[in-house]
């Protein structure tokens, strides 16, 4: 069975600390993405990567990175945590097999105080 | 950053109704098209991977239709129960595998 975890449920952080979101895959998805998901806004992509350390900014990559060392596992790093990076965060992996359908963690939901 | 608009925003519903929604987008902008059901405390989980103009595709009483020419998509539930109480999403595949969402029609079945 396909399979997407993300290392924490729920996270409160600081302002200006430093957050690490990890998202590991067990199906061998070369694609992998990184989402937050807003009231009234939707699910939109920050970040992805279609191969080990390669990586693409998605619709709103300001103020995170990502880190792709290992094809199973995808990195979304907040360098200064700020109260508008509070929010649910996904992460999700595709193939090209299946049209690309995405698999999705059971999210990260993010408070920064 | 395509668009891809969904209605209606919110929509509630008798148990043993029928209820649809609609996706539209840019007709021009097309690989595939893909419904997703996100449940409350759970992961999104794919409803439906489309790709062909007039594609219909059916999961029990839930059912989808494609029209890529005049760029928009329906999802149909028939006999509403509460447990499809859920928000439905759809996207679209574009450039380098992404996806594109809509915000998603919520959807609450009362008993």
């Amino acid at each position: 069975d396909v399979k997407v975890t993300q290392s924490s449920r729920y996270l409160v952080k600081r302002t200006g600390e430093k957050v690490f979101l990890e998202c590991v895959q067990d199906m061998d998805h070369e694609n992998m993405f990184w989402y937050r998901q807003d009231p009234g806004l939707g699910l939109r992509l920050i970040y992805f990567s279609y191969d080990v350390k390669m990586k693409e900014k998605g619709d709103i990559p300001e103020g995170y990175s990502v880190s792709r060392e290992k094809k199973e596992r995808f990195s979304l790093i907040l360098e200064s945590a700020s109260t508008n990076q509070t929010s649910m965060y996904l992460c999700a992996s595709s193939n090209s097999k299946s049209s690309y359908e995405q698999y999705f963690g059971p999210g990260t939901r993010l408070t920064v105080t | 950053i395509l668009n891809v608009e969904q209605s209606p925003q919110s929509l509630h519903v008798q148990e043993g109704d029928s209820t649809n929604f609609t996706c539209s987008f840019p007709s021009s902008n097309f690989y595939a098209l893909h419904w997703y059901r996100w449940e409350t405390a759970k992961s999104p989980e794919a409803l439906f991977v489309m790709t062909l103009n007039g594609d219909e595709k059916k999961k029990g009483r839930i059912s989808a239709t494609l029209n890529t020419k005049e760029g928009y998509s329906y999802l149909y539930i028939k006999g509403s129960q509460p447990e499809d109480s859920a928000t439905y999403l759809c996207a679209l595949v574009s450039g380098y595998s992404t996806l594109t969402f809509g915000k998603g029609t919520m959807l609450l079945v009362s008993p």
